[in-house]
């Protein structure tokens, strides 16, 4: 069945950037999403990328897909205090259906 | 728009009890969706809907019913609720199945503890 892994906890300290990766099993997914959820909140969409494209910016936000590892990464240059969360990929298309996958999610800590 | 609300936010429950959990949305989607988020981990979908009287079952169903008798209402219904079912549950629109930019809105969530 399909997949979707991420490592739990990233810390970084203000003004650095975070990277926070994920891995997916469903070579057939046409659009890849990252959501933020803040505490107590429901999560909000923050980028996603389409299968045929490598890179995606969006100000300080990077999205980078490599499709042959199935390896999924967002880059957040300069991270500010605001940017803590938990951060979810999620993978569509293939066998879901249409149905979105998620993995656990990274929770993004970050130190002024 | 308020978006996607969802009453109530908290509520605890013994077990056998029944509830319903609301969701309605204000954005004329017709895609609807039930999530189910336990701690330290991704969301599950628990039912779906593509429209007004047709819903489907996601990953996790067993437990739980639905209906969607308007478009703009998903209720979720907990029949005879369970410790395991102890978790929090967002419901989700959106105005496409999957495409892009189409993406889901999400409610604030529903804390259920099942006692």
């Amino acid at each position: 069945g399909e997949d979707v892994e991420q490592s739990l906890f990233l810390s970084v300290r203000e003004g650095d950037s975070s990277v926070i990766n994920c891995t997916y099993t469903d070579s057939s997914s046409t659009y890849l999403y990252w959501y933020k959820q803040e505490p107590g909140a429901g999560l909000q969409l923050l980028t996603y990328i389409f299968s045929n494209m490598d890179m995606k910016q969006d100000q300080r936000l990077t999205v980078l897909l490599n499709k042959k590892d199935k390896h999924l990464s967002l880059r957040i240059a300069d991270t500010q205090t605001g940017d803590s969360a938990i951060y979810f990929c999620a993978e569509i298309g293939g066998e879901s259906q249409g149905n979105l996958i998620f993995g656990k999610g990274t929770k993004l800590s970050v130190k002024p | 728009n308020a978006g996607v609300t969802q009453t109530p936010k908290f509520r605890i429950l013994k077990i056998g009890q029944s509830m319903t959990l609301q969701c309605t949305q204000d954005m004329n989607h017709n895609y609807m969706y039930w999530y189910r988020q336990d701690p330290g981990m991704g969301l599950k979908l628990i039912y779906y809907s593509v429209g007004a009287g047709i819903t489907d079952k996601g990953e996790v169903p067993n437990g739980y019913n639905v209906s969607r008798s308007t478009t703009e209402d998903f209720p979720l219904r907990l029949e005879l609720a369970a410790p395991s079912q102890t978790s929090v549950y967002f419901c989700a629109s959106s105005r496409k199945y999957g495409q892009g930019r189409e993406t889901q809105y999400f409610g604030p969530g529903t804390r259920l503890l099942v006692l």
